[in-house]
C-alpha cells in the first residue's frame, strides 16, 4: 500500500525559511520511473506545481519558484525534503507531496492528505 | 511555459451528463490526466493516460483528447459528483508538471 504524508511548520513568519518532509512507504524513490512531487493549493485557488524529484536525483523546479526551491531526497529513509526560502503571506496554503510515476504517463497516482501552511507575522 | 485552460464552473442536472474540456496547444499529442478534489480533500486521480480509469473509479467517468481539446465526461451525473475537478500534463518541452485551472462542477 503506498501512502504519503507530509510534515512541517504549521505557521511562519515573513522571511523565514519553509522545510517540508515527505515520508512515503509501499515503494521506492530508486526504482526506475519513480518520482515525488511537491503541490500546493492556496485557500480557494487551483492547484500548483513546485517541484518534482526522480528515481535518478534529476530535479525540476516550477520556473516561477525556481530561485526558492530546493528538493532532496533520502532513498535510504523513504523520505523527500522541499525548502522554500523567503516565505510571504500569498505562500499560505496547503502543501501536497505526490507519486508521479513516469510509467504512467508522469501521472500523479497517491497524494499525501496535505499539510497546512499559514505565513503570517 | 505550457497552459491549460479550463471553465470556471459547469453545472449539471443529476442524471445528465457533464463534459469538462481542458484547452492546451496541440494537447492531444500529451498524456491527459483528471483529478477530482472534494472539499478538504486531497485531489484523486479518476482518469489517466487521457481515458484510462484507475480500478475503483466508476464507468460513468470517461476522457478523450484530440486536436488542442481534453474532455472529461461524467455521465448520469450523482450529487456525490460534485467537486472540483483538474487536468494536467507534462510538458516535455520545459520539464514541468502543468495543471489546469480547475472546474467546479455544480450538480442542480
Amino acid at each position: 500500500q503506498v501512502t504519503l504524508r507530509e510534515s512541517g511548520p504549521a505557521l511562519l513568519k515573513p522571511t523565514q525559511t519553509l522545510t517540508l518532509t515527505c515520508t512515503f512507504s509501499g515503494f521506492s524513490l530508486s526504482a526506475s520511473g519513480m518520482c515525488v512531487s511537491w503541490i500546493r493549493q492556496s485557500p480557494g485557488k487551483a492547484l500548483e506545481w513546485l517541484a518534482l524529484i526522480d528515481w535518478e536525483d534529476d530535479k525540476y523546479y516550477s520556473t516561477s519558484l525556481k530561485t526558492r526551491l530546493t528538493i532532496s531526497k533520502d532513498t535510504s529513509k523513504n523520505l523527500v525534503v522541499l525548502t522554500m526560502t523567503d516565505m510571504d503571506p500569498v505562500d499560505t496554503g496547503t502543501y501536497y507531496c505526490a507519486r508521479v510515476s513516469r510509467d504512467a504517463y508522469n501521472s500523479i497516482d497517491k497524494w499525501g492528505q496535505g499539510t497546512l501552511v499559514t505565513v503570517s507575522s | 511555459s505550457y497552459v491549460l485552460t479550463q471553465p470556471p464552473s459547469v453545472s449539471v442536472a443529476p442524471g445528465k451528463a457533464a463534459r469538462i474540456t481542458c484547452g492546451g496547444n496541440n494537447i492531444g499529442s500529451k498524456p491527459v490526466h483528471w483529478y477530482q478534489q472534494k472539499p478538504g480533500q486531497a485531489p484523486v486521480v479518476i482518469i489517466f493516460f487521457n481515458g484510462a480509469r484507475p480500478s475503483g473509479i466508476p464507468e460513468r467517468f470517461s476522457g478523450s483528447n484530440s486536436g488542442n481539446t481534453a474532455t472529461l465526461t461524467i455521465s448520469r451525473v450523482e450529487a456525490g459528483d460534485e467537486a472540483d475537478y483538474y487536468c494536467q500534463v507534462w510538458d516535455s518541452g520545459s520539464d514541468h508538471l502543468v495543471f489546469g485551472g480547475g472546474t467546479m462542477l455544480t450538480v442542480l
